[in-house]
Parts: structure tokens; C-alpha cells; sequence
């Protein structure tokens, strides 16, 4: 079975600096994607970033990206230049669409922005 | 709207009530997905479905949780004699054909309290 990890419950970060969010996850599958969400108090969950498993290049958007490993099956998310707005929960999630497409969410880091 | 809307917002429900909870996706969108959250954890997959057809149900925890999707649009997810461990935010979710990485989008899900 698929399974999805964040090992970091919560993370805190200075304003303006750079913090990374750990994902790893476990399949057998060799086409699939990637993606970080962010969840504010507001509960809506925002797509952050996505990452197609058949690309080697690291996706990036902005002040997001990402270090894909795929031989490591490994997913962090690196934002820059935290800012205030960035505080939120962040969850790693899989998706494999030629399998049974539905999508396994991690457990989620909630991340600090200290001002 | 532009967005998946759904309603209610909250929801109070004594135990052994029933509740329904709707969700309205984008439209369009072929798949729409419904997902449990519990305090402080990651959206736990419940169900899903493509057009009107119910693909894959295997997260439902119970019989007494049923969803439909009758004319492909509109879903309903119905909790029967609801129990204090159905407390959680319901999180729906739709997206454009499978096969292809587009992301969900999701509604601001509706928080059942079983009191």
C-alpha cells in the first residue's frame, strides 16, 4: 500500500529565512505525482507545488520548491523568504492516476513563521 | 461560483442522528473525491467517484456511511446514526479527467460535531 510520511509534526522558521519540510513515501508504482498542499485555519486546502514522477527536473513556483528524489522516493519542500502568510499546515500527498487515482495525504507539518 | 462549494459549513448532530452534507464541484470536473479530517491529522480518503459512477469506496469506515452522485454533478455523502468518533471536517474535492497530473480543489469542508 501506498503511504505518504512527514517525520516533522512542526517546524518553526524566522521571517525571511528559508525552512525545508520533509516527505518521503512508499510505492511500487513508476508513474505518479507529487504534491504539497498548504491548509490555513480557514481549512481550505491550497495547492503549493506539483511534480510529475517521470521528471527529473525539481519543480519550482516562486519563493516553492522542491528536491525530488525519486530513487530515495523523497519530497521536501523548500520555501525562501518565509514570510508571515506562509504559516499554515503543509501536506505532502501522491496521487497515482493510472492505478486508482485517488490521492494519500501525509499527516501534515505544521509550520511557525516567527517575526 | 468559480470553486467547490459546500454546505454546511458546520454541522451539530446529536448521536444517532442522521447527517448529509453536500458538496458542489466544479464545474466540469469529472472526479470528485470526499475525504475525512481528523483534529490535527491528514485528510484520510473516503471515497470517489467519476461522472456518476462510485470508483472506489473502499475508505468509507462503516455502513453507515454512504455518498452518491447521481447525475455526475452534486454529491451527497450521508452519515446514518451518527457517533462521536464521525466528529471531523469533510473534505470535497474535484478535478478535471484522470490521466494527468491536475491538481484537486477543494471545498472548505464542512466540521460534524456528534455531541
Amino acid at each position: 500500500a501506498q503511504t505518504v510520511t512527514q517525520s516533522q509534526p512542526e517546524m518553526s522558521v524566522q521571517e525571511a529565512e528559508t525552512v525545508t519540510l520533509s516527505c518521503t513515501y512508499d510505492t511500487s508504482e513508476s508513474d505518479y505525482y507529487l504534491f504539497w498542499y498548504k491548509q490555513p485555519p480557514s481549512r481550505q486546502m491550497i495547492l503549493v507545488i506539483r511534480q510529475e514522477a517521470y521528471k527529473q527536473q525539481n519543480a519550482t513556483e516562486n519563493r516553492f520548491s522542491v528536491n525530488f528524489q525519486k530513487a530515495a522516493k523523497s519530497f521536501s519542500l523548500k520555501i525562501s523568504d518565509s514570510q508571515l502568510g506562509d504559516a499554515a499546515m503543509y501536506f505532502c500527498a501522491y496521487r497515482t492516476p493510472l492505478r486508482d487515482d485517488k490521492i494519500i495525504f501525509g499527516k501534515g507539518t505544521r509550520l511557525h513563521i516567527l517575526p | 461560483g468559480a470553486g467547490v462549494s459546500q454546505s454546511p459549513r458546520y454541522k451539530v448532530a446529536k448521536r444517532g442522528q442522521d447527517v448529509a452534507l453536500r458538496c458542489d464541484p466544479i464545474s466540469g470536473h469529472v472526479s470528485l473525491f470526499w475525504y475525512q479530517q481528523a483534529l490535527g491529522q491528514g485528510p484520510e480518503f473516503l471515497t470517489y467517484f467519476q461522472n456518476e459512477a462510485q470508483l472506489d469506496k473502499s475508505g468509507l469506515p462503516s455502513d453507515r456511511f454512504f455518498a452518491e452522485r447521481p447525475e455526475g454533478s452534486v454529491s451527497t455523502l450521508k452519515i446514518q446514526r451518527t457517533q462521536q468518533e464521525d466528529s471531523a471536517v469533510y473534505l470535497c474535492a474535484s478535478s478535471s479527467p484522470t490521466g494527468n497530473n491536475s491538481p484537486l480543489h477543494f471545498g472548505n469542508g464542512t466540521r460534524l460535531t456528534v455531541t
